[in-house]
């Protein structure tokens, strides 16, 4: 059962575009959402966050939507940069208690490809 | 302000062999967890560690464990190595252990051979 799922595996962006990406979650519980980056061989680095107390937070070329009642969210990156090709993972998170406490359950990611 | 530490970077074993992997946390973060990124799957979460006992673990065999020293720092150990566990290991820190940002170390390759 995928709790957290991105349904595009790539998404192929031209440089000073605007590249959107989406991810979808099933639990009620979760109430705060992450996106990472990740390139090959490295850790995951955190970009920007989001609870579920908001609907929007924005942190520069980086923007989060989150639409509660359709369980969606989704990264807005605007202007697209090619230093921005990477694997995006969003995660997500519960309240304390149960047994998703303390842990992030992530989507399968998306490639985003930014072309000069 | 120094990141989350892994070593080994890499690691090549046999089947059935154990393996000991190491992480150090963002200083003055308590919470460690372990993720496993096998070839083609996204991060599975392994174990969250905070103040040295073990707070949650996911859908793993017990054959993976670890711990948590008083120093913050983790040790995860996997036994009876399969061929299945070959994976990327990353450990990542945090303040606390919900509603905090998880902030990655660059991860141990693991092969079995």
């Amino acid at each position: 059962d995928q709790q957290v799922k991105q349904n595009s595996p790539s998404l192929s962006v031209q440089e000073g575009r605007i590249s959107i990406l989406n991810c979808d979650y099933t639990n009620s519980m979760f109430d705060y959402f992450l996106w990472y980056k990740k390139y090959p061989a490295e850790g995951p680095t955190f970009l920007i966050s989001i609870s579920s107390i908001k609907d929007k937070n924005e942190d520069g070329r980086f923007t989060v939507f989150l639409n509660k009642s359709a369980k969606h969210l989704s990264l807005h990156i605007v202007p697209s940069q090619p230093g921005d090709s990477a694997v995006y993972f969003c995660a997500a998170t519960p309240n304390a208690g149960g047994t998703s406490y303390g842990k992030l359950t992530f989507g399968q990611g998306t490639i985003l490809t930014v072309h000069p | 302000e120094a990141g989350v530490t892994q070593s080994p970077t890499h690691l090549i074993k046999t089947r059935g062999q154990q393996v000991t992997l190491r992480c150090s946390p963002i200083s003055g973060h308590t919470s460690v967890y372990w993720y496993q990124q096998a070839l083609g799957l996204g991060l599975q979460f392994l174990l969250w560690y905070d103040e040295g006992e073990e707070r949650n673990r996911g859908n793993f065999p017990p054959r993976f464990s670890g711990r948590q020293f008083p120093n913050y720092s983790s040790e995860l150990n996997v036994n009876a190595l399969e061929l299945e566990d070959s994976a990327l290991y990353l450990c990542a820190s945090s303040l606390v252990g919900t509603n905090n940002e998880q902030f990655f170390g660059p991860g141990t390759r693991l092969t079995v051979l």
